[in-house]
C-alpha cells in the first residue's frame, strides 16, 4: 500500500510570492491533515480536510488556504509569502471515524523563503 | 499552556540498553488518545505506538512500550535494547476526541535520542 505522497519535496520561493504543495494520502484515507514544522514552534497544526471540508483549523492567519478534492487529495496554499513561513510542511492521513488510527504521515514539503 | 510537555530536549542511551523518554499532558476531556512518533533526520513522522484514554493495559509494539500513568497525566515511553537505527527525534502527542471530531495532533517539542555504540 503506497504511503502519503507529498509534492514537491523541495520548493525555493521568494518573499510575496505564493506557492501551493500537494499531498496524496494513503487509498482509502478520506481525512488529510497539515502541520507545519519550525525550529523554533515545533509541530502546530494548521488545518483538516475530510470529504472536501474544513473540519477544523489551527491558528494560522488567513494567507494559509486548503482544499481538498473528491479523491481526497489535498492542496495547501500560501500566498504573499514571508521570511518565517520557511519551514518542513506535513502532510497526514487517517481513516476518519476510528480514533484508535494513526495519522500517517508523509516526507514533507521543505519550503525555503529568501 | 503547553498541553504536551516533553522535559528531555536530549538524551543518550548505549546501544542494548533501555530508555525512557517522558512525557506529560493536560487535557479535560475524558476522552483523548496518546501517540509516539518517530523523525529521522530526512523529516518523515513515522507512527510508534498508541494508548487511548479507555485502555486498561499498556500499549507495546515490538521494543516499544508505553508506561501510562493516567492519574498522573503521564505516558513515558520505554524503548527496549536501544539500535543505533534508533538515534531519532521523538514526539508525543495527543488526540482529543471533542464533539465527535477526531481532532488534530497537537504535538510536544521531542526529545533528541541519540544512541552510542
Amino acid at each position: 500500500k503506497a504511503g502519503v505522497t507529498q509534492t514537491p519535496r523541495y520548493l525555493i520561493k521568494t518573499r510575496g510570492q505564493q506557492v501551493t504543495l500537494s499531498c496524496s494520502p494513503i487509498s482509502g484515507h478520506r481525512s488529510v491533515s497539515w502541520y507545519q514544522q519550525t525550529p523554533g514552534q515545533g509541530l502546530q497544526f494548521l488545518f483538516e480536510y475530510f470529504s472536501e471540508t474544513q473540519r477544523n483549523k489551527g491558528n494560522f492567519p488567513g494567507r494559509f488556504s486548503g482544499r481538498q478534492f473528491s479523491n481526497s487529495r489535498s492542496e495547501m496554499n500560501v500566498s504573499t509569502l514571508e521570511l518565517g513561513d520557511s519551514a518542513l510542511y506535513l502532510c497526514a492521513s487517517s481513516l476518519a471515524g476510528y480514533p484508535r488510527q494513526p495519522q500517517h504521515f508523509g516526507d514533507g514539503t521543505r519550503l525555503s523563503i529568501l | 499552556a503547553q498541553k504536551i510537555t516533553q522535559t528531555q530536549p536530549g538524551m543518550f542511551v548505549q546501544e542494548k540498553e533501555a530508555v525512557t523518554l517522558d512525557c506529560t499532558y493536560d487535557t479535560s476531556d475524558p476522552s483523548y488518545g496518546l501517540f509516539w512518533y518517530k523523525q529521522p533526520s530526512s523529516g518523515e513522522m513515522i507512527f510508534l505506538i498508541y494508548q487511548g484514554s479507555y485502555d486498561q493495559q499498556n500499549a507495546t509494539e515490538g521494543r516499544y512500550s508505553l508506561n501510562f500513568q493516567k492519574a498522573r497525566k503521564s505516558a513515558n515511553l520505554v524503548i527496549s535494547a536501544s539500535q543505533l537505527g534508533d538515534s531519532a527525534m521523538y514526539f508525543c502527542a495527543m488526540r482529543e476526541n471533542y464533539g465527535g471530531s477526531q481532532g488534530n495532533l497537537i504535538f510536544g517539542k521531542g526529545t533528541k535520542l541519540s544512541v552510542k555504540p
